[in-house]
């Protein structure tokens, strides 16, 4: 079985600084990694992915992520965190080996940005 | 449509009550998810679809919950004898989902269930 975690329910993070949120995944073979954000009283939207090559990834918003197989990380990361920022973010994996297999979400992270 | 189109965006129901909730994918898409989300907080899975395969039902809470597909498009997620426990909003994915498995899945807006 596949697996997500985020472990941390909240971060907190100034304005201008730069920001990590956690995401560590478990799956039989190679992972196909996302992160998605939720803006209040909004869908999910997708920001980035990881599906092969180069292990840093950057998406949408200034965010980037990198893939680090051996310690089977994926944490979203961004320079200088904007009070926009502010959201739900979702972390997900596929399993490569399994291309049928469902899209398994970790728990959440909520990113909260002050001025 | 442009995107996944969720309906009603809000329900109203009296406890007790079947709701149906209905998922129109983006055109071509095989894959479609429905997932729950309580006040704000983590994704539960509830089912998976995948092209003409058994759907993935294993995240359903309980047998007052189903879901179909038909013609490989709309779902409908219906929700017998409805329990305040039900309240979340529902929401519908899906994805372009061919032997790789490479695509990411898009979110309609949801539906807000509320038991009463």
């Amino acid at each position: 079985a596949q697996s997500v975690a985020q472990p941390e329910d909240q971060v907190n993070v100034a304005e201008g600084n730069p920001l990590t949120v956690k995401c560590t995944y478990s799956v039989s073979g190679n992972p196909y990694l996302f992160w998605y954000v939720q803006y209040p009283n909004r869908g999910l939207q997708f920001l980035l992915k990881y599906i092969t090559g180069d292990n840093l990834v950057k998406g949408s918003y200034g965010f980037e992520a990198e893939f680090n197989k051996s310690q089977t990380s994926f944490h979203l990361k961004k320079p200088s965190a904007l009070v926009s920022d502010s959201a739900l973010y979702f972390c997900a994996v596929r399993s490569i080996n399994n291309a049928g297999n469902m899209l398994t979400f970790g728990g959440g992270t909520r990113l909260m940005v002050k001025p | 449509g442009a995107g996944v189109s969720q309906s009603p965006s809000n329900k109203v129901t009296e406890k007790g009550k079947d709701v149906e909730l209905r998922c129109d994918p983006i055109s071509g898409h095989t894959a479609l998810y429905w997932y729950r989300q309580s006040l704000g907080q983590g994704l539960e899975f509830l089912i998976y679809f995948q092209g003409n395969s058994a759907p993935d039902k294993s995240g359903l809470p309980s047998d007052r919950f189903s879901a179909e597909r038909t013609g490989g498009s709309v779902s409908t997620l219906t929700i017998q004898r409805t329990q305040q426990e039900d309240s979340a909003v529902y929401l519908c994915a899906s994805s372009l989902q061919g032997a790789t498995g490479r695509t990411e899945a898009f979110f309609g807006q949801g539906t807000r269930l509320t038991v009463v």
